[in-house]
């Protein structure tokens, strides 16, 4: 398979305890992004990447979160200090060139007990 | 503030009927746009694009859409339904380099 893959597909933690997530793209795809999708919406913007260089980050990003692309290829998402609030599901998205056409991995569902 | 709007929460259609399921955009500039399905516990799948040409856009699945400028709008469509089809279906824009997506619109086809 050569999609879009996400690592783990669920993680149930504590509240206050730190997660992180992986996502590895479609190999030859330049850029990667971040969504977060809550029960009941569309996938909200979290933040991209062009090669390993951040290039954009939402307002919807606190400080406790911390995204990286140490080598261009797979990223990591982390999440500090987690609160319930943070429960959803986490989208992985990758793009060749400008990111017109996106293509989505399975997502990982975070839940925050 | 560029946006997606779908403004029905559900659909109903009965197996074999045509469905349409409606998105409303705004924008600056030329639109991009998209439509992406969700199966339960699943991620997004790619439906089908607009980025310019014929106002009718063929996708996967037996889907299409069709792009109104003076409406702004780019409703899903397809000519006749399967049980299968049911899901959550998802209106997007491109905006700057990232996509916006609506609400979602779920689709309901009873056999």
């Amino acid at each position: 398979d050569t999609g879009v893959s996400q690592d783990p597909r669920h993680k149930i933690t504590k509240r206050g305890q730190n997660v992180t997530f992986r996502c590895d793209p479609i190999s030859e795809h330049n850029r990667l992004y971040w969504y977060r999708q809550t029960l009941g919406q569309g996938p909200e913007f979290l933040t991209y990447f062009q090669n390993e260089a951040q290039l954009e980050k939402s307002r919807l990003l606190s400080d406790r979160f911390s995204a990286e692309r140490p080598k261009g290829s797979f990223s990591t998402l982390e999440i500090q200090r987690t609160e319930q609030g943070d429960s959803a599901m986490y989208l992985c998205a990758s793009s060749e060139g400008r990111g017109i056409g996106q293509y989505f991995g399975p997502g990982t569902r975070l839940t925050v007990t | 503030a560029q946006s997606v709007a779908q403004p029905e929460d559900q659909v109903n259609v009965a197996e074999g009927n045509p469905l349409t399921v409606k998105c409303t955009y705004s924008v600056s500039g030329n639109p991009y746009l998209f439509w992406y399905v969700q199966y339960p516990n699943r991620g997004l799948q790619f439906l089908l694009k607009y980025i310019t040409g014929d106002n009718l856009v063929k996708g996967s699945y037996g889907f299409e859409a069709e792009f109104n400028k003076s409406q702004t709008s780019f409703h899903l469509k397809k000519p006749s339904a399967l049980v299968s089809d049911s899901a959550l279906y998802f209106c997007a824009v491109r905006a700057d380099d990232k996509i916006i997506f609506g609400k979602g619109t779920r689709l309901h086809i009873l056999p």
